[in-house]
């Protein structure tokens, strides 16, 4: 089983829809957790971190973490097609341990 | 401003060559990280570091090797190119600051004939 799983798309949204992205992960110690987006050709950037259970919202996105079934979410809403890109689901995986685990990301695509 | 930057962007080289790619950043972070990213692989880390001279081996790091030598800097050597090793790469830094957020260079896109 693969550390961090993300279904890898394409997911197809109209313009204007609320997108939603899953990520699963295996560790139950995992403390952080991140969404990065990155832009066919681009360099991950991040968009959302969340350390604890609940939504945590941003303007347009909300990252939902649920520690007891592992897996955190991201929600856009009012999908634009500047939002086509694939998002990258990271997972710190125990307090003092710097490093990230990445998925292999979800290809999203908003179609005007 | 603060900024991660990496050189060259782009690099062709032959198998056996030895090359180093470049990472430097000016946020003063700690922490700096190489990966490579290939297609249904996603990011795979392949060193860090967590200061001045402190280097650790990630899940991909044979054929690879880095130094840091002062906080800004966290150079990526191969030291005999292969074909396999060719991929885009990304450097990484954090602050040592619990909140593990990574920030991303541009890229080094690596080919090896």
């Amino acid at each position: 089983q693969k550390e961090v799983e993300q279904n890898s798309g394409p997911l197809s949204v109209p313009e204007g829809a609320i997108a939603s992205l899953n990520c699963t992960y295996s560790d139950r110690v995992s403390q952080s957790f991140f969404w990065y987006r990155q832009y066919s050709g681009k360099s991950p950037e991040l968009i959302m971190s969340i350390y604890s259970n609940g939504d945590k919202e941003d303007g347009r996105f909300t990252a939902q973490l649920n520690k007891a079934s592992q897996y955190v979410s991201l929600l856009i809403r009012d999908s634009q097609p500047s939002d086509s890109a694939t998002y990258l689901c990271a997972v710190n995986p125990y307090f003092g341990n710097e490093k990230l685990t990445f998925g292999t990301g979800t290809r999203l695509t908003i179609i005007p | 401003d603060a900024e991660i930057t990496q050189s060259p962007r782009h690099k062709i080289t032959e198998t056996g060559r030895q090359v180093t790619l470049a990472c430097h950043q000016t946020w003063n972070h700690n922490n700096m990280f190489w990966y490579r990213q290939d297609l249904g692989h996603g990011l795979r880390l392949i060193h860090y570091s967590y200061g001045v001279q402190d280097t650790n081996k990630g899940e991909v790091s044979d054929g690879y090797s880095v130094s840091r030598s002062n906080t800004e800097d966290l150079p990526l050597t191969l030291e005999s190119a292969a074909s396999s090793q060719t991929s885009v790469y990304f450097c990484a830094s954090s602050e040592t600051s619990g909140s593990n957020e990574q920030f991303f260079g541009p890229g080094t896109r690596l080919t090896v004939l």
